[in-house]
């Protein structure tokens, strides 16, 4: 089944320590996104990236970095320089089919920092 | 610029009677609407999307909404709640260019009491 994976579901860390989140998907989209769930908030986006090799920043981009070395893989990287790391992070892609660039999400990966 | 406004943080209504969660945008070209669900700990679901084709638009698990140009609205309905339908919902807006991220409202959590 094609979908997109967020890996891991949980992850906690330390305080000044960069952590990587994993977003991997098989559904051959060109778009990629990172958004930021905090309670009451909505999404808020980080970063996104139209092709491979590209990305922009988004309302939220300090703290994070990103890549795009292949179609599949978006990790998100969260620094030591994020200053309330603590959230719900959720990847999605999408493809554009002239029908408005609906877009597919992961499961997310719930993190927390101390 | 565009923006969601869903109005009510919380809705609360008993099983079988009617859900009407509120959505208005702005936009400064026609835009592509959309409604997603979110259950606790979860990804984003699709529920349905505008795409101008029809201003009345179908969607899963019995839900639809309808596209008000002239209010700038586009509400979600069902006529009898579930149970099942307690969630988080989250209405977003696009202008539909290849790639480009969608804007979410801050969603509008469900619950649906026996």
């Amino acid at each position: 089944d094609g979908g997109i994976t967020q890996s891991p579901k949980y992850l906690f860390r330390k305080e000044g320590q960069n952590v990587t989140l994993s977003c991997e998907q098989n559904l051959n989209h060109d778009a990629m996104y990172w958004y930021r769930q905090d309670p009451g908030q909505g999404l808020r986006l980080i970063y996104y990236s139209q092709i491979v090799n590209d990305f922009q920043k988004g309302d939220i981009a300090e703290g994070y970095s990103v890549s795009r070395e292949k179609k599949e893989s978006f990790p998100l990287t969260v620094t030591s320089a994020q200053k309330n790391p603590t959230a719900f992070y959720l990847c999605a892609s999408s493809i554009w089919r002239g029908d408005g660039n609906e877009q597919y999400f992961g499961p997310g990966t719930r993190l927390t920092v101390t | 610029a565009q923006s969601v406004t869903q109005l009510g943080s919380h809705v609360s209504v008993s099983e079988g009677a009617l859900v009407l969660l509120r959505c208005n945008y702005s936009s400064s070209v026609p835009p592509y609407l959309f409604w997603y669900v979110q259950y606790p700990n979860q990804g984003l679901q699709l529920l349905l999307k505008y795409t101008s084709a029809a201003t009345l638009v179908k969607g899963i698990n019995g839900f639809e909404a309808e596209f008000k140009k002239s209010e700038t609205s586009f509400h979600l309905t069902k006529p009898s709640a579930h149970m099942s339908d307690a969630a988080e919902y989250f209405c977003a807006v696009s202008e539909g260019q290849a790639g480009t991220a969608l804007i979410f409202g801050k969603g509008t959590t469900l619950s649906v009491s026996s």
